[in-house]
């Protein structure tokens, strides 16, 4: 299968700063998403994109399908914004995830 | 925007029990996966389903695991014989054209 490497694996921020989380794949995928996963467990969709640039609100995210990593910004942190960010290709049929980073957003 | 329900949020069943954890995909959806997060790990890829059978299903989708969907809105999940190891969060998903998927908020699953 695919392995997908998310860095930083971890991560502490003061409030207003911000941030960019990498994720890089072994392979090509056909789709791309990254998720923020909160406290209590629950996966949160934030963007599709396989490719290409996306904007909502404080969050951002960029995709370079040709060099098989994709970027999330974080500007302006919040402390609603902690969780661990997940980012996931799939081909086929099955989603692979990475391994995720753990953000800590401090007042 | 549509979302995926599953129900319930948080489940806890003793060891040897079967539990069965439900899922309303989004109504135009074609195709419907499950996935599970053990504490601390990544998301693993169980199974997926379209045209009402399996399509794909991971090493970790034995016996143990089967899906179904009842009555056309919803999709289950019901694992027999319940044993610790299946404590986890497990996760419903669905898409229209397996080019973006949505998931579910999960469902805690704690087997004591």
């Amino acid at each position: 299968g695919i392995q997908v490497e998310q860095s930083p694996p971890d991560l502490i921020l003061q409030e207003g700063a911000n941030s960019t989380l990498r994720c890089n794949f072994s392979d090509s995928v056909n789709n791309l998403q990254w998720f923020h996963q909160n406290p209590w467990g629950q996966l949160i969709n934030l963007f599709y994109i396989p490719s290409g640039t996306k904007q909502n609100g404080r969050l951002s995210a960029t995709t370079v399908a040709t060099e098989r990593y994709s970027l999330l910004y974080i500007s302006s942190s919040q402390t609603t914004d902690s969780g661990v960010y997940f980012c996931a290709g799939n081909t086929g049929n099955q989603f692979y995830f990475g391994t995720g980073t753990s953000l800590t957003v401090i007042p | 925007e549509p979302e995926v329900t599953q129900t319930p949020s948080h489940q806890v069943t003793q060891m040897g029990q079967e539990v069965i954890l439900r899922c309303v995909p989004i109504s135009n959806h074609l195709y419907f996966y499950w996935y599970r997060q053990i504490l601390g790990q990544k998301v693993e890829f169980l199974v997926s389903f379209y045209n009402n059978e399996i399509s794909e299903k991971s090493e970790i989708f034995d016996d143990q695991f089967s899906v179904e969907r009842p009555d056309g809105s919803n999709f289950t999940l019901k694992i027999r014989s319940t044993k610790l190891e299946d404590s986890a969060m497990y996760f419903c998903a669905s898409s229209e054209n397996r080019r973006s998927y949505t998931f579910g908020s999960g469902t805690r699953l704690t087997v004591v």
